[in-house]
């Protein structure tokens, strides 16, 4: 498969659990943020996303939350399952004419059967 | 709805030669982007193409060029290849009434 994840952090978490995945971004003028979820040899998957003008955003299993103050996007997965495992990255743009997006590091999920 | 396909999938070069990598968008979308992938650098942003003209273009010297033709498939061509630019090169598209791109396999360029 493909190394995407060298040198990236690992959140290691026990399946059933939830986890939480942290990111901080850089633009305060970003407007819209996207989370998505890489395995080894494929490209990312969108999972969900969010705008400014919102700070929390539901879908299925997964929790998006936005903190505009300090810059801070995080994502809640519930009952973690063996299948989440794989390298996670935020995304951030602003939108308009330019869809230029610039990622976050990436966090590997791993999961403990 | 086919997702965005990505040919070829593996690619291996030599330093000085020259590669063009292709992208098929997702039916409708007419907004085509390019990234790079490694592991120092992350996914870093190549440029956009919508309507056949370049929209917007990262910081990357002018080795790396691309393209896109009326049915909004897309290409980008990389000249005189460096080691550096073994990556997994990416591409997403994106309708022109959302903001979320969707992105293809990649393809994984080696060069020796």
């Amino acid at each position: 498969g493909e190394s995407v994840g060298l040198h990236l952090p690992t959140l290691s978490v026990q399946e059933g659990d939830n986890s939480i995945i942290n990111c901080a971004y850089s633009n305060s003028a970003s407007d819209y943020f996207i989370w998505y979820k890489q395995e080894s040899g494929k490209g990312p998957q969108f999972i969900i996303d969010i705008r400014s003008n919102m700070d929390k955003r539901q879908g299925q299993r997964v929790t998006v939350l936005l903190n505009k103050t300090v810059k801070h996007l995080s994502l809640q997965i519930a009952a973690t399952q063996p299948g989440d495992s794989a390298v996670y990255f935020c995304a951030e743009t602003y939108t308009g004419a330019n869809s230029k997006l610039t990622f976050g590091k990436g966090i590997t999920l791993s999961v403990r059967p | 709805k086919a997702g965005v396909t990505q040919t070829p999938r593996y690619l291996i070069k030599t330093r000085g030669q020259q590669v063009t990598l292709s992208c098929s968008p997702i039916s409708g979308h007419r907004s085509v982007s390019w990234y790079q992938q490694t592991p120092g650098q992350g996914l870093q942003f190549l440029f956009e193409y919508f309507s056949e003209t370049q929209r917007n273009k990262g910081n990357f010297p002018g080795r790396f060029s691309g393209r896109q033709f009326s049915n909004s498939r897309s290409e980008m061509n990389v000249s005189t290849l460096e080691l550096g630019d073994s990556a997994l090169y990416l591409c997403a598209s994106k309708a022109s009434s959302t903001d979320t791109q969707y992105f293809g396999p990649g393809t994984r360029l080696t060069v020796l």
